[in-house]
């Protein structure tokens, strides 16, 4: 099946530093979207890309759709405490039922 | 107020027993769904509803059944409860299925099986 892999699994950095993390298919996803997960919280959505190419950009964060379609970038600038959690990357599996795929998620660590 | 919210936050169970979690979603949404998360934070969809209709359903053991008595309501009973169910289970919904990266995520119950 389908299967998005993520990496770094795990950063720890001080604050104020910049990341970058991305996420890598062996299928072509016609949408990436970025999540990012508390600890004891539901994923919350931070960017949705629809073109290959596309670079947007949300506060701090900016994420790019790969132009081959089968990868995204994050990256977070100047990083804060609350920055801390688990970011997601997802593609969607088109049509009808527009199902999300979940990558193996990035532990952000961010030590003030 | 609480836009998808799940019952219970923890559930402690024993093997064998049959348990449900409840799902609420205030937001006036078509499409409901459920996620589980295992130990290793993989996220994987398991079942979607769209106005009560079933629309996914993964490769998930026929001891989970999805029961969405209405459009802002669904509802995860599982049977015979194995150890191996232990994990997060998350309740999604969106405006409709083609509209999911407006998907809003409830907090999740964390289920322990012993």
């Amino acid at each position: 099946g389908q299967q998005l892999n993520q990496s770094p699994q795990s950063m720890f950095i001080q604050e104020g530093e910049d990341v970058s993390m991305n996420c890598t298919s062996s299928s072509i996803f016609n949408t990436w979207l970025w999540y990012k997960q508390d600890p004891g919280e539901g994923p919350v959505l931070l960017i949705a890309l629809y073109k290959a190419g596309e670079l947007t950009s949300n506060g701090r964060l900016t994420a790019q759709f790969g132009i081959t379609r089968k990868d995204s970038f994050l990256n977070i600038s100047a990083s804060i405490p609350s920055d801390v959690g688990i970011y997601f990357c997802a593609g969607l599996v088109g049509g009808a039922t527009n199902k999300l795929i979940f990558g193996t998620g990035t532990l952000l660590a961010v030590q003030p | 107020d609480t836009a998808v919210s799940q019952t219970p936050k923890y559930l402690v169970t024993q093997m064998g027993n049959d348990k449900s979690i409840k799902c609420e979603q205030n937001l006036g949404h078509d499409t409901m769904y459920w996620y589980k998360q295992d130990s290793k934070k993989f996220l994987k969809i398991m079942f979607s509803y769209n106005n009560k209709e079933l629309i996914i359903n993964e490769t998930v053991p026929n001891r989970f059944s999805p029961k969405s008595p209405d459009k802002a309501h669904l509802n995860l009973h599982i049977n015979s409860l194995e150890l191996g169910d232990s994990a997060v289970y998350f309740c999604a919904s969106s405006h409709n299925p083609r509209r999911y990266t407006e998907a809003f995520f409830g907090q999740g119950t964390r289920l322990t099986v012993v």
